[in-house]
Formats: structure tokens, C-alpha cells, sequence
């Protein structure tokens, strides 16, 4: 079945930069774009950025613009999410989602299990 | 940017009841709109997408409506695995954008 498996849990300095890995199994890598969102505590949903692995374009929510960078590995099916200049307010769970389409309407599924980044 | 709005933020109902939650978007998002469940510790699961489609395995319980601006989820007759929060999101236009969540609470 499909499945999106992350990297462990984190525990990051402030000013530090921290790399989460999304794996891919049970389809295509290269035929669906991969979303970043994250979850702090008691704050929505927020969306960072999405890679096409297939060609590897990005691109990248303005509030992170400069701070995250996402990339892919076609060869182990895993996408990753970097993100930089960590200060506490970036204490969350991080997820990567697939995106599909139907009916020309994106959405997001699978989920991966996510990995909670501490900012301390 | 667009801003989802949901209502109530928080709703305590029994097993059985027919249960509504809202969603309203700052601008027409047409159709773009998904729903997507999450309990306590999980990931989200995407339950409907394009406003009114079932995703493959959810419940018919589960039902969506709407257009524009405003949306509706639906559940027919809660069952004790429905409680949970359940997230709107449009992706009509970049950033992607979710509502703030209804948590779905045991009465």
C-alpha cells in the first residue's frame, strides 16, 4: 500500500538547521508531488513548500522563503525538508504529504507519521 | 493569501447524532475544498476531496456540500471513531491554506 515512513523525532539548538526524510513506498516516487506541512502546538495547519520529484522543482511558502529548502532522491524514493535557523517557535510536527488530484482538485493523501522537531 | 474559517471550533455530541461542521473561505474557492480527519498523536486522513467526493474507504456517513465560499461537512450517525478534529483546507490557490479545526468531543 502507499506509505510516506519520516525520520525520527529532533531536538535542535536555536540557530541550528534540521533535515527530515520522507520514504516513499508503494508507487511511483516520480509521478506525485510531495507537500510539507507542519503542526505547532494549539496553531493550524501551516504549509511550507512541495517538490516535484520528478523534475525536482520546488517551491516554497513566502513565510519560509530563505529558511526551508526540500529536496528529493529518486534512487531511495525519499524526499527531504531542511529547514534552518531554528528558533523556538518551530517547535511542531513536521509532515510530508502526497499530493493526487481528482477532478482537477489537489489534495493531499497519504500523510506520513510525522516527526515532532524541538526548538530548545 | 486565503483564510479558512471554521465553526464550531469545539462540539460535544452522542453516538448517533447527525453532527455539522462549517467552513467559509475569504474569497471563492470554487470547489477546492477538502476535508481531513485527525485523532489525537495521528496524521491527518483525507476524508472528502473537491468538496462533496468521497476518498476511497471513508464511510458513507461522511458527506460534504458547497461551493464559493461556504462548505459544510456532514456526519449522518456518529459512531465512537468519528470523535476526533476535522481540518478543512482549500488548494484553490498557492499557499494551500486550513482551517483552524473542529474537534469533535464525546457528550
Amino acid at each position: 500500500q502507499v506509505q510516506l515512513e519520516q525520520s525520527g523525532a529532533e531536538v535542535k539548538k536555536p540557530g541550528a538547521s534540521v533535515k527530515v526524510s520522507c520514504k516513499a513506498s508503494g508507487y511511483m516516487f516520480t509521478s506525485y508531488a510531495i507537500h510539507w506541512v507542519r503542526q505547532a502546538p494549539g496553531q493550524r495547519l501551516e504549509w511550507m513548500g512541495w517538490i516535484n520529484p520528478g523534475s525536482g522543482n520546488t517551491k516554497y511558502s513566502q513565510k519560509f522563503q530563505g529558511r526551508v529548502t526540500i529536496t528529493r532522491d529518486t534512487s531511495a524514493s525519499t524526499a527531504y525538508m531542511e529547514l534552518s535557523s531554528l528558533r523556538s517557535e518551530d517547535t511542531a510536527v513536521y509532515y510530508c504529504a502526497r499530493e493526487i488530484t481528482m477532478k482537477l482538485v489537489a489534495a493531499f493523501d497519504p500523510w506520513g507519521q510525522g516527526t515532532l522537531v524541538t526548538v530548545s | 493569501d486565503i483564510q479558512m474559517t471554521q465553526s464550531p471550533s469545539s462540539l460535544s455530541a452522542s453516538v448517533g447524532d447527525r453532527v455539522t461542521i462549517t467552513c467559509r473561505a475569504s474569497q471563492s474557492i470554487s470547489k477546492y475544498l477538502n476535508w481531513y480527519q485527525q485523532k489525537s498523536g495521528k496524521a491527518p486522513k483525507l476524508l472528502l476531496l473537491a468538496a462533496s467526493t468521497l476518498q476511497s474507504g471513508v464511510p458513507s456517513r461522511f458527506s460534504g456540500s458547497g461551493s464559493g465560499t461556504e462548505f459544510t461537512l456532514t456526519i449522518s450517525s456518529l459512531q465512537p471513531e468519528d470523535f476526533a478534529t476535522y481540518f478543512c483546507q482549500q488548494t484553490y490557490s498557492t499557499p494551500p491554506s486550513f482551517g483552524g479545526g473542529t474537534k469533535v468531543e464525546i457528550k
